[in-house]
């Protein structure tokens, strides 16, 4: 079984700073790890994803998340947030190969606010 | 990517009735999920629904509470039944692609009353 822990429940930042978002997950087998996006009022978004290369992964819209198995860790970061970045996000992780292993397990999520 | 739709968007029901929840793929999958959105938290998987096999639920949740069809390789239905207050959540269903990740549905935001 995996677990995923979103260590803030609440980020507040102003427009144009940096900004990192933490996940740490347990698991007893090699995991894909995911970064989710769910703007106010809308369905989730795949914002990001580890599946296997290297280990820093990035979206279009200027974020990355770096894999790094020896912390068991998959940080979000985005060196200058902008108000359209405020919305809740969400670590997930499965197990690899598929089959019976495909169930993704969520953090609790992670409120990012961005202030002018 | 695929593209996914779920009728309705939302909904507000009465206590002790039951609500069925459509989603529609724009393409043929295997995997179907159903999970459910408490206020505040986070996703918990209610249940996988593969075509042509009964619905597999996860702890805590069971067939006769929520009833999931799965006619085609593109068509999922989750029921609701018997509702209470506490089932008030959004509703999400996903899919999975070859790309082993997995793609949501825009959710039902279901409240009952």
């Amino acid at each position: 079984a995996q677990s995923v822990t979103q260590l803030d429940s609440q980020v507040p930042v102003f427009e144009e700073a940096p900004v990192e978002l933490r996940c740490n997950y347990s698991s007893s087998v090699s995991v894909y790890l995911f970064w989710y996006v769910q703007y106010p009022n809308q369905g989730l978004q795949l914002l990001l994803k580890y599946l296997s290369g290297s280990t820093l992964v990035e979206s279009i819209n200027g974020f990355e998340a770096e894999f790094n198995k020896s912390q068991t860790s998959f940080h979000l970061r985005k060196p200058s947030v902008h108000i359209s970045d405020t919305a809740e996000y969400f670590c997930a992780v499965s197990a690899r190969g598929g089959g019976s292993n495909y169930k993704l397990t969520f953090g609790k999520g992670t409120l990012l606010t961005v202030n002018p | 990517s695929a593209v996914i739709s779920q009728k309705p968007s939302r909904d507000i029901c009465q206590r002790g009735t039951s609500l069925t929840i459509q989603c529609q793929v724009d393409s043929q999958v295997t995997m179907m999920f159903w999970y459910r959105q408490q206020p505040g938290q986070s996703l918990t998987l209610i249940a996988t629904a593969n075509q042509g096999s009964e619905a597999t639920y996860e702890s805590g949740f069971v067939i006769d509470k929520f009833p999931i069809s799965r006619p085609n390789l593109t068509f999922s239905t989750l029921t609701v039944s018997n509702m209470s207050p506490e089932d008030s959540s959004i509703y999400l269903c996903s899919v999975e692609d070859f790309g082993d990740e997995q793609f949501f549905g825009p959710g039902t935001r279901l409240t009952v009353l």
